[in-house]
């Protein structure tokens, strides 16, 4: 089965910095990735997902990168924010299969 | 558009009692997924159907746990006798998935304490 980890598993900036989480997954086959942001007590949100045969997607602040030699993807944060502050998942799927799994997460403290 | 709907959104009972815990996954979706999420084993992914059929509940902590999915439209997980480790917050997530793989849309959770 996949095999994701994430790193860091907290990561303070001040307001203005920029952020990045990377995550490493062990199957090669994966081919997609998806990050998801979780608010204090609220649901995983999907904020940004990207596919294999792309090398970088951004969406306004947030972009993610990968790398499917070395087998990581990169998620980054610009012009952070205090509403940035939350915890972060990287998820790969388990070769071919529906499921997904996930890293272990990400505490990100946006500093005014 | 509604989301994944989840309920209760909180539980409180004692051990030993059962436990269920509702999910109607967004219309059209067909692959439907129950995550246990804990803060010492983070998210783990409990079990997972797709067109109503669980294809694989290897995530399952123990006979204890039980899922079921009779329509498309709802799913239910069912703990009996509940016991304080299973205390965490339960999400259903659902996605449309086809022959490339699909985002998992989450509902907001079930917290669940067993004293």
């Amino acid at each position: 089965g996949e095999n994701v980890e994430q790193h860091p598993s907290t990561l303070s900036v001040q307001e203005g910095d920029s952020a990045v989480i990377k995550c490493t997954y062990s199957d090669s086959a994966s081919n997609y990735f998806p990050w998801y942001k979780q608010e204090l007590g609220k649901r995983p949100q999907l904020i940004i997902d990207i596919r294999s045969n792309v090398g970088e997607k951004k969406d306004q602040r947030i972009a993610v990168t990968l790398n499917k030699t070395a087998k990581h993807f990169s998620l980054h944060i610009t012009e952070t924010q205090p509403e940035d502050s939350a915890v972060y998942f990287c998820a790969a799927p388990s070769g071919s299969a529906r499921q997904l799994t996930f890293g272990s997460g990400t505490q990100l403290t946006v500093l005014p | 558009d509604a989301g994944v709907i989840q309920s209760p959104r909180h539980e409180v009972t004692e051990m030993g009692q059962e436990v269920t815990l509702r999910c109607k996954p967004i219309s059209g979706h067909n692959s439907l997924f129950w995550y246990r999420q804990t803060m010492m084993r983070g998210l783990e992914l409990l079990i997972y159907f797709n067109n109503n059929v669980p294809i694989d509940d290897s995530g399952m902590p123990e006979d204890r746990f039980s899922a079921k999915m009779p329509n498309a439209s709802f799913s239910t997980l069912k703990i009996q006798p509940s016991e304080p480790r299973d205390s965490a917050v339960y999400f259903c997530a659902s996605s449309l998935s086809g022959t490339l793989q699909a985002p998992q849309h989450f509902g907001d959770g079930t917290r669940l304490s067993i004293l």
